[in-house]
């Protein structure tokens, strides 16, 4: 992996619905990743910042894994709300440059 | 107030003109980094900078320049905006192992 790829590039579910998506990153020069929620008419804003192999975070339904060895980050969404809709965006810093490099992003959509 | 604030927030400008847009931060981070939103293509990096003496491109640099004016202050150049130019412009901040805050966006129109 070369680039910062997300998938699915979109994603429509029901309220209630638990979802997840990936977001694949070089493994080689690892040093952290970002995960981002963007609202629209909004600026992007973080979930969580993760670096340890093996890394997991909560905050609220929210949660993401990392596997640095392989280079692929999982965020899963429990029990989707309609507020949940936005656009979540993963972004991967390597230590040899230090650029914060985005994927472009899993918009989802949560209906009532 | 907002911590990383851009200015202008809407900008149209003719083809060829030159535009200054410019970010300054109360948040006292080193890095700071300007985007630009396409449909589709996600965030790309324009250029970064880790702090007033250091400048570096980001993925599409070219018809861009920046200028890193004090620690708070980042300013991104089109010396002669072209329409495919138009897009949303965001600037950030962060800590070598912080998260990015990102300002509220430019939209910029080339006509």
């Amino acid at each position: 992996i070369l680039n910062v790829e997300q998938s699915p590039q979109s994603l429509h579910v029901q309220e209630g619905d638990s979802t997840n998506f990936t977001c694949s990153f070089p493994s080689s020069n690892f040093y952290a990743l970002h995960w981002y929620r963007w609202e629209t008419a909004k600026s992007p804003e973080a979930l969580f910042v993760m670096t340890l192999n093996g890394d997991e975070k909560k905050k609220g339904r929210i949660s993401a894994t990392l596997n640095t060895k392989e280079g692929y980050s999982y965020l899963y969404i429990k029990g989707s709300q309609p507020e949940d809709s936005a656009t979540y965006l993963c972004a991967s810093r390597s230590y040899n440059t230090d650029k914060l490099i985005f994927g472009t992003g899993t918009r989802l959509q949560v209906f009532p | 107030d907002a911590d990383v604030t851009q200015t202008p927030r809407n900008r149209i400008t003719k083809t060829g003109k030159r535009i200054m847009l410019e970010c300054s931060q109360t948040k006292g981070h080193d890095r700071m980094y300007w985007y630009r939103q396409d449909p589709g293509l996600g965030l790309r990096l324009i250029y970064y900078s880790f702090d007033v003496k250091d400048i570096n491109k980001g993925e599409i640099s070219d018809g861009y320049s920046v200028s890193r004016q004090a620690q708070a202050k980042f300013s991104l150049s089109l010396e002669s905006a072209i329409p495919n130019q138009t897009a949303l412009y965001f600037c950030a901040t962060s800590l070598s192992d912080s998260e990015a805050f990102f300002g509220q966006g430019t939209r910029l129109t080339v006509v």
